[in-house]
């Protein structure tokens, strides 16, 4: 079955540390996106890729890098410089410009 | 301000009954869509239009463009209907979506 995965379900991290969020998918598609979920807002956009090896900041792009070296995959890493990091993150993924969005089904982060 | 608002933000139902949930937009678009999310978190595409209406089983979906309106109807709600339920607009021009905070749906039997 076609999809996308993101790993882990749940993530616990220290203050200060780096973390990298896995979304890979295997729909063939070419864009991907990066949302942030937070209580009471609507989905805000972290980054964007339309294709390999190219990506926009979204909204919230501060302190948060990607990479799109496959099309299959786009990792999102949170730094130690995003202030705010717990939330709950969703990757999505779209064929084109007026497809459908598929998502993942989320990775819930803790920074204490 | 929203590029999308959805009311109500909050619904409780008896089992059964017919649901209206409504999502009003600002920007021009190419395409609304229609998103359920369930407590794990996953979320899952009902439905993405343009003009006019579409039926996948007990959902309807509408949209008037000219007034910048979508309405997603539940007939005879079912307790599994209960989720969270997400307009989204995809902007005409470029590739960004705006998405509404959503319409939390318990229906009870």
């Amino acid at each position: 079955d076609g999809g996308i995965t993101q790993s882990p379900k749940y993530l616990f991290r220290k203050e200060g540390q780096n973390v990298t969020l896995s979304c890979e998918q295997n729909l063939n598609h070419d864009a991907m996106y990066w949302y942030r979920q937070d209580p009471g807002q609507g989905l805000r956009l972290i980054y964007y890729s339309q294709i390999v090896n190219d990506f926009q900041k979204g909204d919230i792009a501060e302190g948060y890098s990607v990479s799109r070296e496959k099309k299959e995959s786009f990792p999102l890493t949170v730094t130690s410089a995003q202030k705010n990091p717990t939330a709950f993150y969703l990757c999505a993924s779209s064929r084109e410009y007026n497809s459908p969005l598929h998502f993942g089904n989320g990775t819930r982060l803790t920074v204490t | 301000k929203n590029e999308v608002e959805q009311s109500p933000q909050n619904l409780t139902a008896q089992e059964g009954e017919f649901i209206t949930i409504n999502c009003s937009y600002s920007v021009g678009i190419s395409a609304l869509h229609w998103l359920q999310q369930h407590p794990g978190g996953g979320i899952v595409s009902l439905f993405m239009l343009s003009s006019g209406k579409k039926k996948h089983g007990r959902l309807i979906a509408t949209i008037n463009i000219q007034e910048k309106h979508s309405s997603l109807h539940i007939t005879a709600s079912h307790p599994r209907d209960s989720a969270v339920y997400i307009c989204a607009v995809k902007h005409n021009t470029g590739n960004q979506f705006y998405f509404g905070t959503g319409t939390s749906l318990t229906v009870i039997p």
